[in-house]
């Protein structure tokens, strides 16, 4: 099965300043079509997850430009250039590339200092 | 607009059954692989199974291997899992997603709660 491995567990930001999110892959996320399958997901506190981002880098509608992200092979990272008061809650990268099993990270908390 | 409406969670004995379904709207049902994941209170998100279109494809976590089914029903635009001989690690918020290309989940459902405890 494929560990994701994200890092920091906890992430206090100030607000208007930048965060950095990783996911580590135990093996290369690199499907046979030569797409990469590794997504990143936000829960704000009491909500559904929402995905975020899909294929490393390809935001989802609606989701603001400040957030981006970006990797390759078996690193990657969610970036959000400037975190706002709503971005609070917990993110999640997942891959799709080596299922069964889908896998996910582990989830990283992001609150406000 | 997608919607996806997750229902059956409740408080069930450890060794009994429920029944979750999830109905979906807003979109071609039948055309779309369906997944279920699962939360436990305070933890993260666990992957459940996954369905294809037809129903003729069907993949579980090893945890629930035997013990859960999931199937569907295109007719009704209805995703369904089946829990048998629960135990109280499968205490969770259940939710419905629709899986898009590349084994993503692009939208989720509200969540079903299900506690299994004597």
């Amino acid at each position: 099965d494929v560990v994701l491995t994200q890092s920091p567990l906890s992430l206090p930001v100030t607000l208007g300043q930048p965060a950095s999110i990783s996911c580590r892959s135990s093996q290369g996320l690199v499907y046979s079509d030569g797409n990469t399958y590794l997504n990143w997901f936000q829960q704000r506190p009491g909500q559904s997850p929402r995905r975020l981002i899909y294929e490393v880098s390809k935001r989802d509608s609606g989701v603001p430009d400040r957030f981006s992200g970006s990797g390759s092979g078996t690193d990657f990272t969610l970036k959000i250039s400037r975190v706002e008061a709503e971005d609070v809650g917990v993110y999640y990268c997942m891959q799709g590339t080596h299922w069964p099993p889908v896998t996910f990270g582990q989830g990283t908390r992001l609150e406000i200092k | 607009e997608v919607q996806l409406v997750e229902s059956g969670g409740g408080l069930v004995q450890p060794g009994g059954s429920l029944r979750l379904s999830c109905a979906a709207s807003g979109f071609t049902f039948s055309s779309y692989w369906m997944t279920w994941v699962r939360q436990a209170p305070g933890k993260g998100l666990e992957w459940v199974a996954n369905i294809k279109q037809d129903g003729s494809e069907k993949y579980y976590v090893d945890s629930v291997k035997g013990r859960f089914t999931i199937s569907r029903d295109n007719a009704k635009n209805s995703l369904y899992l089946q829990m048998n001989s629960l135990r109280a690690e499968d205490t969770a918020v259940y939710y419905c997603a629709r899986v898009s290309d590349g084994c993503t989940f692009d939208y989720w459902g509200q969540g079903t709660l299900v506690t299994v405890s004597s």
